[in-house]
Parts: structure tokens; sequence; C-alpha cells
């Protein structure tokens, strides 16, 4: 089991560029996140997806928008990128039905906005 | 709304030293508690979790215990080692909707130790 793998595993986009970021499961959860970790800040959910066909915001959309392709992968776009998007990014993933889910984390994507 | 206060770091300990990081919540209802835990280039992976006030988790020598009358999960451990560098993250679980539990999380205390 690979767990969530993430693409790319870093990133330099100009200001106004747009990219995708990619993230696949393969523990057939059916919720996935997208976070996103600032220095001081921990980590803020960006969007997520309860099930396959669903998505909905988090504490901080603005910027971007997600694609759930399939029940393994949840897609990230930022259509315009901002020198505010600079952060790492982790995708995550969980199952549900049961108490207390722990969610399962990418290694990351390091994106750097000029 | 949710909300999770952490130790402020960096924390610097010798090896065998012990570990007290601390971290409240503020939450409605019985939130489930976590610590999370990220070494090195890593994403983050779970430590150690509580679901109910007086439950104890552990894992790897760490202990945190969910205490809803001081609404606190504070992290210890008795005899650090090198290899516990890392940052380590409380965060809380509140979802509203079934099957959908949203993480909260405190900001991080980065961890060093000493040989």
């Amino acid at each position: 089991n690979a767990g969530v793998t993430q693409t790319p595993k870093f990133q330099v986009l100009k200001t106004g560029q747009s990219m995708t970021l990619q993230c696949a499961q393969d523990m057939n959860h059916n919720s996935m996140y997208w976070y996103r970790q600032d220095p001081g800040m921990g980590l803020r959910l960006i969007y997520y997806s309860a099930s396959e066909g669903t998505t909905d915001k988090g504490e901080v959309p603005n910027g971007y928008n997600v694609s759930r392709l399939n029940k393994r992968e949840f897609s990230l776009r930022l259509e315009s990128a901002a020198p505010s998007q600079t952060s790492v990014y982790f995708c995550a993933s969980s199952n549900t039905g049961l108490a207390a889910q722990v969610q399962y984390f990418g290694p990351g994507t390091r994106l750097t906005v000029l | 709304g949710n909300s999770v206060t952490q130790m402020e770091g960096p924390v610097t300990l010798s090896e065998e030293a012990f570990l007290t990081i601390n971290c409240t919540y503020t939450a409605t209802g019985y939130p489930s508690l976590f610590w999370y835990v990220q070494y090195p280039g890593e994403g983050l992976q779970l430590l150690l979790k509580a679901t109910k006030a007086d439950d104890k988790g552990s894992n790897k020598g760490f202990e945190a215990t969910y205490r809803k009358e001081t609404t606190s999960f504070h992290l210890e451990k008795g005899s650090v080692q090198v290899s516990d560098s890392a940052v380590y993250f409380c965060a809380l679980s509140q979802g509203f909707n079934f099957g959908n539990e949203k993480l909260t999380f405190g900001t991080g205390t980065r961890l060093t130790i000493i040989p």
C-alpha cells in the first residue's frame, strides 16, 4: 500500500500561472481533504470531499478549486497563483462510519509563487 | 468556533529528559482529541488519540489524557530520544455531518532533542 501520494513534490510558479496538485489514495477511503501549512499557523483546511461526487469549502477556499475525480483521486487547482499561496500543501484521507476518524496524510507539495 | 492552543515552541531538550507539550482546546460538546507528529520532510502521522473524557491515549512512550474539566490534552513522555525530534500538532475533531471528521489543528510545536 502506497497510502496517500501527492504530485509534484516541489513547484515554482510565477504570479498568474495556473497548476493542479494531484492526490491519490489506495485505502478505499470515502473522505479526502486538502490543507495548507504555513509557519506559525498550523494546518488549515482548504476543501474537503466527504464522498465521491461531493466537495465542500473549508476554512480558506478562496483562490482554489477542487475536483473529486473518483473515489481514489482528489485534485486541487490554482487558477491564477498569487504569492500568498506560497505554502506546503497536504492531502489527507479518512474512512467513514466510525468515530474519531484518523486522517492519513501525503508527503506534501511545497509550492512557491514568485 | 473550535480552536486549539498549543505551547509555543521551539522546545529543545537533552536526551532522556522529561517532555511536556501543553494543549488546550475550545469546542462545544465532546470532541475527539489527537496528537499528530511530523518528521522532517514528511507528512503528518497520528501519534495518539482519545475520544472521551478521562481517556488516555498512548503510543511509542508518549501519553496524553483527555481532561474535560480543564479542556486540555497535554502530551508527555518520560524519557525523550533524538529520534523524537519533530513537529507535534494537537488537533480536535467535531464533524457535524456523519462520516466527516474535519480536524482543527494547533499551530504546532517544534521539538529538538540534543544527544
